[in-house]
Formats: structure tokens, sequence, C-alpha cells
């Protein structure tokens, strides 16, 4: 089933923070979070872990609380490159075949 | 560099013609993905292999057929009996991220926009 993404948009000055939500109604052993910018491929940027681990790219940041089976992407001081559609990626199989399920993407718009 | 090529990057079919999308990766990931694309919907798992000469469905594989003969190599039919074949299509590979577990990380290729006509 595909995780739900909040916002589905979001419009920002340069320089301004963003949230972007991702839930899941399974249990998940790891979420993963891409960027796509218009007419290319996504982009990896982090890894959540079970565990909640939290882990950081550049202004980037993410959270994962693995009871509420929920992760959110933190956006600091957004710049001008950070537009694009963000994904997320949850993986709530089991067994060796291991494949994500993605949202259906928060299409963020940084203005100057 | 290393990376995924998916061709072509345009292609226009009439209806009832089959089509194949190529992809080819040099990163020798022992995995290798297909999803679609559709506005609004994000990307949807159609196809996936772990290994040379195995793959399994994904949510979507109804229409579609693949084959595994090389470790480099993951091609895509489009068949006559996909209903709704215009999309984006991206070709994914994946290696496994050192002993952590969990899903492997993607690296994509830079997609097919297929459209039928």
């Amino acid at each position: 089933q595909q995780p739900v993404q909040s916002p589905q948009a979001v419009i920002l000055r340069e320089g301004e923070d963003a949230v972007i939500n991702c839930s899941s109604s399974k249990a998940l052993y790891s979420v993963h979070w891409y960027r796509q910018k218009h007419g290319e491929a996504p982009v990896f940027l982090m890894i959540l872990l079970k565990g909640g681990e939290q882990k950081g790219h550049e202004k980037i940041s993410a959270s994962f609380n693995e009871k509420k089976q929920q992760s959110s992407l933190y956006l600091t001081a957004s710049q001008l490159s950070y537009s694009g559609t963000y994904f997320c990626g949850t993986d709530s199989t089991s067994g060796s075949a291991r494949q994500l399920t993605f949202g259906s993407g928060t299409q963020l718009t940084v203005l100057p | 560099d290393g990376g995924i090529t998916q061709s072509p990057k345009y292609l226009f079919r009439k209806e009832g013609q089959n089509v194949t999308l190529s992809c080819e990766q040099n990163l020798n990931h022992d995995a290798m993905y297909w999803y679609r694309q559709d506005p609004g919907q994000g990307l949807r798992l159609i196809y996936y292999s772990q290994i040379v000469n195995d793959f399994q469905k994904g949510d979507i594989a109804e229409g579609y057929s693949v084959s595994r003969e090389k470790k480099e190599s993951f091609p895509l039919t489009v068949t006559s009996a996909q209903k709704n074949p215009t999309a984006f299509y991206l070709c994914a590979s994946s290696f496994n991220p050192g002993g952590r577990g969990g899903a492997n990380v993607l690296t994509f290729g830079a997609g097919s926009r297929l459209t039928v006509l």
C-alpha cells in the first residue's frame, strides 16, 4: 500500500524552512527519500533505518518514528536548488527480495 | 562514469503495437527494477530482478514483460495488452548498502517517455 505524503505541494521563498511528511499503514524496516527535478531521474537523498535514526544531507535532514510508521524530511534555509519533487519510499517487505513503495510525491518550489 | 542508460528517451507507438524499452547498467549492481511514473501517482513498481534469469512481478505487471539474460541488461516490453501505456518509465538498479539491511538504495536512469497515439 502506497505511503501518504503531505503536503502535496509547497512554495517557499529562498531561506525559508519546510517539512515534508510520509506516513505508512504498515510496519516499516526503512524509509528512503529521493528528489526528482523536472525531466530528470530521481536522486537518492538519504535512508532512515529502523531505530529512529536521524540522517542528514547538507541542510536537509530527516527523522523516522517507527512506532508511528512516519518519517519527516526537514529542509532548512532552503535554496533555489532544492526545488523539485520529493518522494518517500517505504520498505515494509520481509525476506530477501526487498523493495520500495513510493508515495505520490511533494512538489517543492523555492522562489528567489 | 558508471550509470544507467535508458533508450529511447522518447517513443511513440500506435495502439496494438508492442514496444521494448532498453535499460543497461555498468554499476555491477545485482538488482534491477522498472517503475512507471504518472502525474500525481508517484512511482509504481512494474517488475524487478534480483539476479540473472530471475524476475518477479511488482504491483502493476499486467501488460508488461521483462527478461534478464545478462546482469547489465533488463529490457521492458510494453505489450498491446497494457490498457493505458502512455507514461514515463524509469529503470533503476541497486546495491546493498554495506550490511545495514533494509531495501537497497536505488540509482535511476534518465527515463523513457512512451506516448501511444
